[in-house]
Protein backbone atom coordinates (compact mmCIF):
# COMPACT_ATOMS: atom_id res chain seq x y z
CA UNK A 1 0.00 0.00 0.00
CA UNK A 2 1.06 3.77 0.02
CA UNK A 3 0.33 7.00 2.35
CA UNK A 4 -0.93 10.11 1.44
CA UNK A 5 0.00 13.23 3.07
CA UNK A 6 -1.93 16.19 3.64
CA UNK A 7 -1.17 19.05 6.49
CA UNK A 8 -3.71 19.28 9.52
CA UNK A 9 -5.00 22.27 9.37
CA UNK A 10 -5.09 25.52 6.91
CA UNK A 11 -6.66 28.67 7.21
CA UNK A 12 -7.74 31.45 4.86
CA UNK A 13 -9.27 34.77 4.64
CA UNK A 14 -12.83 35.14 3.31
CA UNK A 15 -12.62 35.37 -0.34
CA UNK A 16 -8.95 34.93 -0.68
CA UNK A 17 -7.47 31.76 -2.15
CA UNK A 18 -6.22 28.67 -0.68
CA UNK A 19 -4.35 25.72 -1.81
CA UNK A 20 -4.47 22.42 0.10
CA UNK A 21 -1.95 19.84 -0.59
CA UNK A 22 -1.48 15.81 -0.84
CA UNK A 23 1.66 14.01 -1.17
CA UNK A 24 2.33 10.47 -2.04
CA UNK A 25 4.36 8.08 -4.52
CA UNK A 26 0.88 6.61 -5.86
CA UNK A 27 0.04 10.57 -7.11
CA UNK A 28 2.92 9.92 -10.18
CA UNK A 29 0.39 7.09 -11.60
CA UNK A 30 -3.04 8.19 -10.40
CA UNK A 31 -5.01 11.02 -10.01
CA UNK A 32 -6.24 12.20 -6.73
CA UNK A 33 -10.04 12.92 -6.04
CA UNK A 34 -10.88 15.48 -3.54
CA UNK A 35 -13.67 15.06 -0.94
CA UNK A 36 -15.61 17.63 1.50
CA UNK A 37 -16.71 16.93 4.85
CA UNK A 38 -19.07 19.08 6.93
CA UNK A 39 -19.89 18.32 10.71
CA UNK A 40 -21.93 15.12 10.45
CA UNK A 41 -22.60 15.15 7.20
CA UNK A 42 -21.06 11.90 4.56
CA UNK A 43 -18.15 13.30 2.38
CA UNK A 44 -19.31 14.77 -1.04
CA UNK A 45 -16.50 14.68 -4.12
CA UNK A 46 -15.55 18.02 -4.91
CA UNK A 47 -12.79 16.99 -7.61
CA UNK A 48 -12.07 14.08 -9.56
CA UNK A 49 -9.58 12.87 -12.27
CA UNK A 50 -7.48 15.03 -13.59
CA UNK A 51 -9.48 18.10 -12.82
CA UNK A 52 -13.38 17.59 -13.00
CA UNK A 53 -15.71 18.93 -11.17
CA UNK A 54 -19.21 17.27 -9.97
CA UNK A 55 -22.40 18.93 -11.30
CA UNK A 56 -23.42 21.99 -9.69
CA UNK A 57 -20.29 22.38 -7.53
CA UNK A 58 -18.95 26.09 -8.11
CA UNK A 59 -15.93 26.87 -10.71
CA UNK A 60 -14.13 28.30 -7.68
CA UNK A 61 -12.87 24.36 -6.78
CA UNK A 62 -9.97 23.49 -9.04
CA UNK A 63 -7.90 20.35 -8.93
CA UNK A 64 -3.78 20.02 -10.17
CA UNK A 65 -1.04 17.50 -9.78
CA UNK A 66 2.58 18.04 -10.25
CA UNK A 67 4.88 14.98 -9.85
CA UNK A 68 3.88 13.63 -6.37
CA UNK A 69 1.87 16.27 -4.97
CA UNK A 70 -1.72 16.72 -6.26
CA UNK A 71 -3.26 20.25 -4.87
CA UNK A 72 -6.88 21.50 -4.17
CA UNK A 73 -7.47 25.11 -5.06
CA UNK A 74 -10.17 27.35 -3.78
CA UNK A 75 -10.26 30.82 -5.49
CA UNK A 76 -12.35 33.14 -3.52
CA UNK A 77 -13.06 30.63 -0.46
CA UNK A 78 -16.39 31.47 1.36
CA UNK A 79 -17.95 30.84 4.58
CA UNK A 80 -19.43 27.55 3.10
CA UNK A 81 -15.87 26.28 2.35
CA UNK A 82 -15.11 25.59 5.69
CA UNK A 83 -14.64 21.79 5.74
CA UNK A 84 -12.80 19.12 6.02
CA UNK A 85 -10.75 18.32 2.92
CA UNK A 86 -9.57 14.10 2.25
CA UNK A 87 -7.80 13.30 -0.28
CA UNK A 88 -7.47 9.94 -2.50
CA UNK A 89 -6.13 7.64 -4.84
CA UNK A 90 -5.15 4.22 -5.83
CA UNK A 91 -2.21 2.93 -3.86
CA UNK A 92 0.24 1.91 -5.66
CA UNK A 93 -0.25 -1.72 -6.35
CA UNK A 94 -3.81 -0.23 -8.03
CA UNK A 95 -6.19 -2.51 -6.36
CA UNK A 96 -6.38 -1.04 -3.04
CA UNK A 97 -7.78 2.78 -2.37
CA UNK A 98 -5.68 5.35 0.08
CA UNK A 99 -6.92 8.49 2.01
CA UNK A 100 -4.94 11.63 2.72
CA UNK A 101 -5.11 12.19 6.57
CA UNK A 102 -7.36 15.67 5.86
CA UNK A 103 -6.93 18.88 6.17
CA UNK A 104 -9.35 21.19 7.92
CA UNK A 105 -9.98 24.09 6.04
CA UNK A 106 -11.07 27.49 8.28
CA UNK A 107 -12.22 30.56 6.50
CA UNK A 108 -11.50 33.51 8.60
CA UNK B 1 -32.30 10.09 -6.60
CA UNK B 2 -29.45 7.83 -6.83
CA UNK B 3 -29.29 6.98 -3.15
CA UNK B 4 -27.16 4.70 -0.92
CA UNK B 5 -28.55 3.50 2.91
CA UNK B 6 -26.54 1.57 5.39
CA UNK B 7 -27.88 -0.26 8.50
CA UNK B 8 -26.54 -2.90 10.75
CA UNK B 9 -24.38 -0.40 13.08
CA UNK B 10 -24.55 -0.92 16.94
CA UNK B 11 -22.97 -1.78 20.16
CA UNK B 12 -20.77 -5.21 19.81
CA UNK B 13 -18.39 -6.25 22.77
CA UNK B 14 -15.07 -7.43 21.66
CA UNK B 15 -14.52 -10.88 19.57
CA UNK B 16 -17.96 -10.04 18.09
CA UNK B 17 -19.60 -10.03 14.86
CA UNK B 18 -22.02 -7.57 13.03
CA UNK B 19 -23.58 -7.80 9.37
CA UNK B 20 -23.52 -4.27 7.86
CA UNK B 21 -25.99 -3.23 4.96
CA UNK B 22 -25.93 -1.18 1.90
CA UNK B 23 -29.66 -0.66 0.46
CA UNK B 24 -28.92 1.27 -3.49
CA UNK B 25 -31.35 2.98 -5.07
CA UNK B 26 -31.99 4.78 -8.44
CA UNK B 27 -29.32 3.53 -9.94
CA UNK B 28 -28.23 0.15 -12.22
CA UNK B 29 -26.46 -1.64 -8.94
CA UNK B 30 -24.93 -4.63 -10.63
CA UNK B 31 -22.88 -2.02 -13.40
CA UNK B 32 -21.16 -0.75 -10.24
CA UNK B 33 -18.21 -1.90 -8.30
CA UNK B 34 -19.30 -0.78 -4.65
CA UNK B 35 -16.80 0.06 -1.40
CA UNK B 36 -16.67 0.70 1.98
CA UNK B 37 -15.02 3.36 4.22
CA UNK B 38 -14.90 4.30 7.65
CA UNK B 39 -14.30 6.65 10.30
CA UNK B 40 -13.41 6.61 13.52
CA UNK B 41 -14.35 9.44 16.03
CA UNK B 42 -12.60 13.07 15.29
CA UNK B 43 -10.65 10.90 12.61
CA UNK B 44 -10.15 10.74 9.17
CA UNK B 45 -11.48 8.56 6.25
CA UNK B 46 -10.16 4.99 5.94
CA UNK B 47 -10.79 2.97 2.91
CA UNK B 48 -11.96 -0.48 4.09
CA UNK B 49 -12.87 -3.28 1.56
CA UNK B 50 -13.78 -3.43 -2.38
CA UNK B 51 -16.57 -5.19 -4.23
CA UNK B 52 -16.21 -5.50 -8.21
CA UNK B 53 -19.78 -5.27 -10.00
CA UNK B 54 -20.21 -9.11 -10.52
CA UNK B 55 -17.92 -10.06 -7.19
CA UNK B 56 -15.67 -11.18 -9.24
CA UNK B 57 -12.90 -9.33 -6.90
CA UNK B 58 -12.79 -8.35 -3.49
CA UNK B 59 -10.07 -6.35 -2.16
CA UNK B 60 -9.52 -5.49 2.03
CA UNK B 61 -7.29 -2.93 3.93
CA UNK B 62 -4.65 -4.80 5.78
CA UNK B 63 -6.60 -3.88 9.27
CA UNK B 64 -9.40 -5.53 8.33
CA UNK B 65 -8.19 -8.27 6.11
CA UNK B 66 -8.92 -12.19 7.03
CA UNK B 67 -11.76 -10.24 9.86
CA UNK B 68 -13.98 -8.67 7.13
CA UNK B 69 -15.78 -9.99 4.08
CA UNK B 70 -17.29 -8.16 1.25
CA UNK B 71 -20.55 -9.68 -0.72
CA UNK B 72 -22.82 -8.12 -2.41
CA UNK B 73 -26.69 -9.49 -3.73
CA UNK B 74 -27.63 -7.55 -7.04
CA UNK B 75 -30.96 -9.23 -7.17
CA UNK B 76 -31.53 -6.93 -3.97
CA UNK B 77 -29.34 -4.12 -5.06
CA UNK B 78 -27.38 -4.41 -1.74
CA UNK B 79 -24.02 -4.81 -0.63
CA UNK B 80 -22.91 -6.09 2.84
CA UNK B 81 -19.83 -6.50 5.07
CA UNK B 82 -19.43 -9.09 7.60
CA UNK B 83 -17.00 -7.90 10.69
CA UNK B 84 -15.89 -10.60 12.83
CA UNK B 85 -13.35 -10.61 15.72
CA UNK B 86 -14.28 -7.00 16.07
CA UNK B 87 -12.10 -5.01 17.99
CA UNK B 88 -12.10 -1.96 20.03
CA UNK B 89 -10.20 -0.12 17.08
CA UNK B 90 -12.62 -0.96 14.39
CA UNK B 91 -15.11 1.53 16.30
CA UNK B 92 -16.25 3.99 13.61
CA UNK B 93 -18.91 4.83 11.11
CA UNK B 94 -18.99 3.10 8.47
CA UNK B 95 -19.62 4.42 4.73
CA UNK B 96 -20.56 2.56 1.90
CA UNK B 97 -19.89 4.21 -1.44
CA UNK B 98 -20.59 3.96 -5.00
CA UNK B 99 -17.18 3.75 -7.26
CA UNK B 100 -17.90 5.99 -9.88
CA UNK B 101 -15.94 5.69 -13.45
CA UNK B 102 -15.73 7.95 -16.57
CA UNK B 103 -13.42 7.28 -19.45
CA UNK B 104 -11.85 10.58 -21.45
CA UNK B 105 -8.91 10.33 -24.12
CA UNK B 106 -8.55 6.35 -23.12
CA UNK B 107 -8.10 7.55 -19.48
CA UNK B 108 -10.33 6.01 -16.67
CA UNK B 109 -10.99 7.83 -13.57
CA UNK B 110 -12.65 6.10 -10.83
CA UNK B 111 -13.66 8.03 -7.78
CA UNK B 112 -16.40 7.35 -4.73
CA UNK B 113 -19.80 9.04 -5.39
CA UNK B 114 -22.54 8.81 -3.80
CA UNK B 115 -21.69 7.89 -0.21
CA UNK B 116 -24.22 6.95 2.33
CA UNK B 117 -24.85 8.78 5.44
CA UNK B 118 -22.93 6.17 7.56
CA UNK B 119 -23.81 3.75 10.26
CA UNK B 120 -22.02 3.53 13.92
CA UNK B 121 -20.05 0.82 14.96
CA UNK B 122 -19.20 0.49 18.51
CA UNK B 123 -16.48 -1.84 19.56
CA UNK B 124 -16.72 -2.02 23.63
CA UNK B 125 -17.26 -4.17 26.69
Amino acid sequence: SSELTQDPAVSVALGQTVRITCQGDSLRNYYANWYQQKPGQAPVPVIYGKNNRPSGLPDRFSGSTSGDTASLTITGAQAEDEADYYCNSRDTSGYHWVFGGGTKLTVL
Amino acid sequence: EVQLVESGGGLVKPGGSLRLSCAASGFTFSSYNMNWVRQAPGKGLEWVSYISSRSHYTYYADSVKGRFTISRDNAKNSVYLQMNSLRPEDTAVYYCAREEVMYSNSVRYNWFDPWGQGTLVTVSS
